[in-house]
């Protein structure tokens, strides 16, 4: 059974300072999704990795994924209060009948002037 | 407007109550999934349609009762729920199950209380 581990599950930080979070996954996967939620909104869709070494950045987000460690991190830099919400991974898994995503719990963070 | 709308947006009931979910995607997608998000827990996955056939019941309950009457449209029925069973119902769509790129695009939820 597939398992994705996030971490830290809270994050609170200073806006200006840098962060990575953690995403750890139980098996083989080379499919590996971000998401942000903001309170009472739904989840919007931040990176999709495709591969082992694949790098994507959007703004001060920066994803990226280690098939082989079964590992992704999401790399805040200088972080803004606008980047306050709750980030999940989610990690993809097919078979003959279709494919699902299974998330991890989710990392709330909170960016404080 | 994100594309899959989901209605109600809040709902209470007894435990005793009927009540359905409904879900709308106009993105031209052919699969569609409801999650249950609960507080301190990672989203579940409940069920999974692609091109309108059955293709994941994750263990839920017969209490949860999904209908999918085409690609565009799923509900979620509700009978005899439990206290446990409150928390935000999230539809998603996809281009299609078996498309292993497109990521998952999510409607604003259904958060259900149950008393």
């Amino acid at each position: 059974e597939l398992k994705v581990e996030q971490n830290p599950l809270f994050l609170s930080m200073q806006e200006g300072k840098n962060y990575t979070i953690y995403c750890n996954y139980s098996t083989t996967s080379d499919r590996l999704y971000w998401y942000r939620q903001d309170p009472g909104k739904s989840l919007e869709s931040l990176f999709v990795l495709l591969s082992n070494g694949a790098v994507k950045q959007e703004g001060r987000l920066m994803a990226s994924l280690d098939t082989k460690a079964r590992l992704s991190t999401l790399h805040i830099t200088a972080a803004v209060h606008d980047l306050s919400a709750t980030y999940f991974c989610a990690v993809g898994t097919w078979d003959n009948q279709g494919g699902k995503l299974i998330f991890g719990q989710g990392t709330e963070l909170s960016v404080k002037p | 407007e994100t594309g899959v709308t989901q209605t109600p947006r809040h709902l209470v009931m007894g435990m005793t109550n009927k009540k359905s979910l409904k879900c709308e995607q106009h993105l031209g997608h052919n699969a569609m999934y409801w999650y249950k998000q609960s507080a301190k827990k990672p989203l579940e996955l409940m069920f999974v349609y692609n091109f309108k056939e059955q293709t994941e019941n994750n263990s839920v309950p017969s209490r949860f009762s999904p209908e999918c009457p085409n690609s565009s449209h799923l509900f979620l029925h509700l009978h005899t729920l439990q206290p446990e069973d409150s928390a935000l119902y999230l539809c998603a769509s996809s281009s299609s199950a078996l498309a292993r790129i497109s990521p998952l695009h999510f409607g604003n939820g259904t958060r259900l209380t149950v008393t």
